[in-house]
């Protein structure tokens, strides 16, 4: 059974700092990684999807990184904003297409 | 354009009563799942559907909780008898295809039990 475990479960930094954000997998028979965000009483938003092929995703300040063979995912985050205060999770998606999620890490980034 | 929709976005019933919760996925997608998040549990899968068939049930939390798609698009999750341990987020999302598909999410549907 999948386990997705992120460390730790909050994390204050002060804005403009760079930051990394960690996910760990049991199982590597992934389909791929998706790294989402979720404000406080909101659904999720999906910020980038890396398929098992692939090792790294961009989009504007966010990269993710993924190394199957140790069950690790990284998120990085450039020059971290107020704005970019929320819970973010990763979830990977076996093989029956459910997505298992980690319990989130909630980032605050303060002014 | 439009997202996943979900309705009603909040539900309060009592205990011991049927609620049924409404998902419309984003136009095109085959492929519709349920989840759970709760506050001890965090978020768990449900069920999902390609098309209108469910091929995998056994993430449903017990036999009051059943789900059904019809015209492969709207899907209902129906919970019968409702207990106070059903309070949760109940999040919908859709893709493309299985597996290999981005999966968006709805804004949930906020269940509370008394």
């Amino acid at each position: 059974k999948q386990e997705v475990t992120q460390i730790p479960a909050a994390l204050s930094v002060p804005e403009g700092e760079n930051l990394v954000l960690n996910c760990s997998f049991t199982d590597s028979a992934i389909y791929n990684l998706q790294w989402f965000r979720q404000d406080p009483g909101k659904g999720l938003t999906s910020l980038l999807l890396i398929q098992s092929s692939q090792r790294e995703q961009t989009s504007g300040r966010l990269n993710a990184s993924l190394d199957k063979s140790s069950g690790r995912s990284t998120l990085y985050i450039a020059a971290s904003q107020p704005g970019d205060s929320a819970t973010y999770l990763c979830a990977s998606t076996g093989a029956n297409s459910k997505l298992t999620f980690g319990k989130g890490i909630t980032l605050s980034v303060r002014p | 354009g439009a997202g996943v929709s979900q309705s009603p976005s909040n539900k309060v019933t009592e205990k011991g009563k049927d609620v049924e919760l409404r998902c419309d996925p984003i136009s095109g997608h085959t492929a519709l799942y349920w989840y759970r998040q709760s506050l001890g549990q965090g978020l768990e899968f449900l069920i999902y559907f390609q098309g209108n068939s469910a091929p995998d049930k056994s993430g449903l939390p017990s036999d009051r909780f059943s789900a059904e798609r019809t015209g492969g698009s709207v899907s209902t999750l129906t919970i019968q008898r409702t207990q106070q341990e059903d309070s949760a987020v109940y999040l919908c999302a859709s893709s493309f295809g299985l597996a290999f598909y981005e999966q968006f999410f709805g804004p949930g549907t906020r269940l509370t039990v008394l």
